[in-house]
């Protein structure tokens, strides 16, 4: 089993629309989760870190449970330019990052 | 502005033929990172370096070396690379007692 585990997508939602991601982690010791954001040829940008009972960032807002061990990332609103593969990532009980193989995203206009 | 900086952005090399690639900070974090990411894969971990000690992810292959000349500087040489090895190479940097990772903008390899 992997450690981070996403739905690869895509997911292709029209302009406005609200669309939803989940993450999975198998190792109940993880302490700290993130979202990144990648988009095409270039490289992982954090956008969100997610702690405790989870934030929200303007259209943006990031969840976590940690009973049942996932992690959700909510888009308000979509707009064309955040058509990008979304990266969740755990911080492992080693000191480094393990990221998910990433959601991909496609916004239609 | 640039704070991850990686040289070149775009690495063609042949078959077997050396190639080192170069990573430089402005942030003067104690961490550095190197992955190798495969198209439509996660960022796979090949080593770091806690200010000057080395740490070598079980798998990562040997033909894959690395250097921290100084705080700033960071190299990944690979010394026969293999078609297999043709990936973006991501280097990062992180502030010890801090989790969060910058990532410079990646060199593509083609290995022909």
């Amino acid at each position: 089993r992997k450690e981070v585990e996403q739905d690869p997508g895509p997911f292709n939602v029209p302009e406005g629309a609200t669309v939803a991601f989940n993450c999975t982690y198998s190792n109940s010791a993880s302490q700290s989760f993130f979202w990144y954001r990648q988009d095409c040829r270039k490289e992982p940008k954090l956008l969100m870190s997610v702690y405790s009972s989870g934030n929200e960032d303007g259209r943006f807002t990031a969840q976590l449970n940690r009973a049942s061990q996932y992690i959700s990332l909510l888009i308000r609103d979509s707009k064309l330019s955040d058509s990008a593969t979304y990266l969740c990532v755990v911080w492992g009980a080693t000191n480094k990052l393990i990221f998910g193989t990433g959601t991909l995203l496609a916004v239609q206009p | 502005d640039a704070m991850v900086i990686q040289n070149p952005r775009y690495q063609v090399t042949q078959f077997g033929k050396p190639v080192t690639l170069s990573c430089s900070q402005t942030l003067n974090h104690n961490v550095m990172y190197w992955y190798q990411q495969k198209s439509s894969q996660a960022p796979k971990l090949l080593f770091h370096y806690y200010d000057k000690d080395f740490n070598n992810e079980a798998d990562t292959p040997d033909n894959f070396q690395s250097r921290r000349p100084n705080t700033s500087f960071c190299f990944l040489d690979i010394r026969s690379p293999g078609l297999g090895d043709a990936a973006m190479y991501l280097c990062a940097t992180r502030n010890r007692g801090l989790e969060t990772q910058y990532f410079g903008p990646g060199t593509r390899l083609l290995v022909l």
